[in-house]
């Protein structure tokens, strides 16, 4: 099986700062991740798939980059609906997929 | 538009059985695989399994593989997680999930369902 390890597992940011949360995986996935934001009580929402493809209708303050086994997701000025828990997930062993265990954003 | 509704939530017996239900609607339901897909309280996502529509295929976790079926039902465009011998680790929001133009990412998710296992 493919391990996805995220770090942070959390971070403490402020409105306007830049965030960076790092997804590694155990073996080569080349481009087959993607970013997802999880709200409490909502189930999560895609924001970048194939590692740096912003999905529709999300922020361009959101950007993903890497391949092969290190991957990250920025996001270049917070915002206070950015709050939230993000999760990587890799599709190279799809439909045997595996996430990370999640980062959360909190406030400053 | 392109909706999955779950059943609503369920407490079980520990060494129960428990069938969550996603009913999609908004689109063909034999285009898309539906993947399932578990959160436990506090904790992160876990795949759970996939289920072809079109063919039946099915995929699940190695971890659940002994305990879990997974079933679509066409005419009614609804697929079914079925999971047996509950225990309170299997406490969770169970999630179903599949990607419209992306057949590796998931940009569709139902609103997910809450088990709780308790005695």
């Amino acid at each position: 099986d493919i391990q996805m390890t995220q770090s942070p597992s959390s971070v403490s940011a402020s409105v306007g700062d830049r965030v960076t949360i790092t997804c590694r995986a155990s073996q080569g996935i080349y481009s087959w991740l993607a970013w997802y934001q999880q709200k409490p009580g909502q189930a999560p929402k895609l924001l970048i798939y194939a590692a740096s493809v912003l999905q529709s209708g999300v922020p361009s303050r959101f950007s993903g980059s890497g391949s092969g086994t290190d991957f990250t997701l920025t996001i270049s000025s917070l915002q206070p609906e950015d709050f939230a828990t993000y999760y990587c997930q890799q599709a190279k062993s799809f439909p045997s997929i595996t996430f990370g265990q999640g980062t959360r954003v909190e406030i400053k | 538009q392109v909706q999955l509704v779950q059943s609503g939530a369920e407490v079980k017996k520990p060494g129960a059985s428990v069938k969550v239900s996603c009913q999609a609607s908004g689109y063909t339901f034999t285009d898309y695989a539906i993947t399932w897909v578990r959160q436990a309280p506090g904790q992160g996502l876990e795949w759970l399994g996939w289920i072809a529509p079109y063919n039946g295929d099915t995929k699940y976790s190695q971890i659940l593989q002994a305990r879990v079926t997974l079933t679509t039902d066409t005419p009614t465009s609804t697929a079914y997680l079925e999971l047996r011998s509950l225990t309170s680790d299997d406490t969770a929001i169970y999630y179903c999930a599949f990607g419209t133009d992306l057949p590796y990412y998931f940009d569709s998710w139902g609103q997910g369902t809450l088990v709780t296992v308790s005695s």
